[in-house]
C-alpha cells in the first residue's frame, strides 16, 4: 500500500525558508523509474507543479520558481524534501507530494497547509 | 508553459446521468493527459492516465478519450460517490500543468 504524508512548519514569516518533508511508504525512491513531485495549491486557486526528483537523483524544477527551490531525497528513510527560500505571502498554499511512476503522478499525500504571514 | 483550459468549472448532474468534462491544451500534448478525482478532505486520486488507461481499482464507468489538444473525461452513469472535484494534468512537457478543476455536485 502506497502512502505519502507531507509535513511542514504550518506558519512562517516572509523572507524565511520553507522546509517541507514528504514521508512515504509502499515504494522505494531507489527503484528504477520512480520519482516524487511537489505540487501546491493556494486557497481557491489552481494547482501548480513545483519540482520532481527521480530515482537516479535527477531533478526538475518549475522555471518560474527555479531559483528558490531545492528538492532532495533520503532514500534510506523513504523521504523527499523541498525547500523554498525567501517566501512571501504568495507562497501561502496547501503543499502536496506525489509519487510519480512512468505515467505521471499516481498516489498523492493529503497535503499540508503553509501560511506565510508577518 | 502549456496552458490547460478545463470546462466546465462547475457541473450539477443527476444520479445516472452521463457526465463529460473537457480539457484543452494550448499545444499538442501527445496523449500525456491524466485525470484525477479529489474528494473533500482527501488526497487526489488518479482515475485515468495517458488519456484513456483506467487506473487499477477505478470503476469502469470512468473513461477518457482525446488526442492532440482536446481531451475528455466521461462518467457513464453518475453515482452519488462521484461527487468531487476533477482535474486534468498534462505531463508531456515541463512544467507539468493542470486544468483549473471541475466541481461536480448532485442536482
Amino acid at each position: 500500500q502506497v502512502t505519502l504524508k507531507e509535513s511542514g512548519p504550518g506558519i512562517l514569516q516572509p523572507s524565511q525558508t520553507l522546509s517541507l518533508t514528504c514521508t512515504f511508504s509502499g515504494f522505494s525512491l531507489s527503484t528504477y523509474g520512480m520519482g516524487v513531485g511537489w505540487i501546491r495549491q493556494p486557497s481557491g486557486k489552481g494547482l501548480e507543479w513545483l519540482a520532481n526528483i527521480w530515482w537516479d537523483d535527477d531533478k526538475y524544477y518549475n522555471p518560474s520558481l527555479k531559483n528558490r527551490l531545492t528538492i532532495s531525497k533520503d532514500t534510506s528513510n523513504n523521504q523527499a524534501f523541498l525547500k523554498i527560500t525567501n517566501v512571501d505571502t504568495a507562497d501561502t498554499a496547501t503543499y502536496y507530494c506525489a509519487r510519480i511512476d512512468g505515467r505521471g503522478p499516481d498516489y498523492w499525500g493529503q497535503g499540508v497547509m503553509v501560511t506565510v504571514s508577518s | 508553459d502549456i496552458q490547460m483550459t478545463q470546462s466546465p468549472s462547475f457541473l450539477s448532474a443527476t444520479v445516472g446521468d452521463r457526465v463529460t468534462i473537457n480539457c484543452k491544451a494550448s499545444q499538442n500534448i501527445n496523449k500525456y493527459l491524466n485525470w484525477y478525482q479529489q474528494k473533500l478532505g482527501e488526497a487526489p486520486k488518479r482515475l485515468i492516465y495517458n488519456t484513456n488507461s483506467l487506473q487499477t481499482g477505478i470503476p469502469s464507468r470512468f473513461s477518457g478519450s482525446g488526442s492532440g489538444t482536446d481531451y475528455t473525461l466521461t462518467i457513464s452513469s453518475l453515482q452519488p460517490e462521484d461527487v468531487a472535484t476533477y482535474f486534468c494534468l498534462q505531463h508531456n512537457s515541463g512544467p507539468w500543468t493542470f486544468g483549473g478543476g471541475t466541481k461536480l455536485e448532485l442536482k
